[in-house]
């Protein structure tokens, strides 16, 4: 069963422009990762947040967790045609079985 | 670094024929995983195999089977295809000094599977 839910499905964007995608899970966590998929191509990891974490940067990228909300989101600042992906967030359940559990996924476009 | 290295890109098999996904990872990880990805449906984890010698069933093994040959491969078969087995399956592979969820993995480039 899915543990992470990405909100929204699908977001259009223009180039320049930030773009913010949400990850929700239903249990609790040690630490949630993001990942991104080029058409056609494997995943590929951006970033992990520890649960004890609340917010964390690598370039372009800005991840918060919310704990108490069971949330987290990815902000990408000034977006490139390159960014054009799908965004998948991944979690493991503290205390559960040692797996990691993807989300549905964003696919997001950045139009030039 | 050829990373994850997963084949054959591309298959179309008939129902009930059989045939092994090729995985080898050059980066010296403990674990690797076999996940299948349905439009819609995110990553579902098949099988993993936290060290070479032992292999655990993921969310959906129904249908398949692996083997890890040594620290380096990991394949998957597919004993007798069925039309639901059709889908792109990935490799991946983690160091894992811990928890899974503490490690990032690495993936390969994927298998376009289909199933008539």
């Amino acid at each position: 069963s899915q543990q992470g839910e990405e909100d929204p499905q699908a977001l259009s964007i223009q180039e320049g422009e930030n773009a913010t995608m949400n990850c929700s899970y239903k249990t609790s966590i040690n630490n949630l990762q993001w990942y991104r998929q080029n058409s056609g191509r494997g995943l590929v990891h951006l970033i992990l947040i520890r649960s004890n974490e609340r917010e964390k940067h690598s370039g372009r990228l800005r991840v918060t967790l919310d704990t108490s909300k069971k949330s987290s989101s990815l902000l990408i600042t000034a977006s490139r045609a390159a960014d054009t992906a799908s965004y998948f967030c991944a979690t493991g359940r503290r205390g559960g079985s040692e797996k990691l559990v993807f989300g549905k996924g964003t696919k997001l476009t950045v139009n030039p | 670094n050829a990373g994850v290295t997963q084949t054959p890109k591309f298959q179309v098999l008939k129902t009930g024929q059989s045939m092994t996904l090729q995985c080898a990872q050059d980066m010296n990880h403990n674990s690797m995983y076999w996940y299948r990805q349905d439009p819609g449906m995110g990553l579902r984890l098949i099988y993993y195999s936290a060290s070479e010698g032992t292999t655990d069933k993921g969310e959906v093994p129904n249908g398949y089977n692996v083997s890890r040959l040594n620290k380096r491969e990991f394949s998957l078969r597919l004993e007798s295809a069925a039309p639901s087995q059709t889908s792109v399956y990935f490799c991946a592979s983690s160091e894992i000094r811990g928890r899974i969820d503490n490690e990032k993995l690495f993936f390969g480039s994927g298998t376009q599977l289909s199933v008539l």
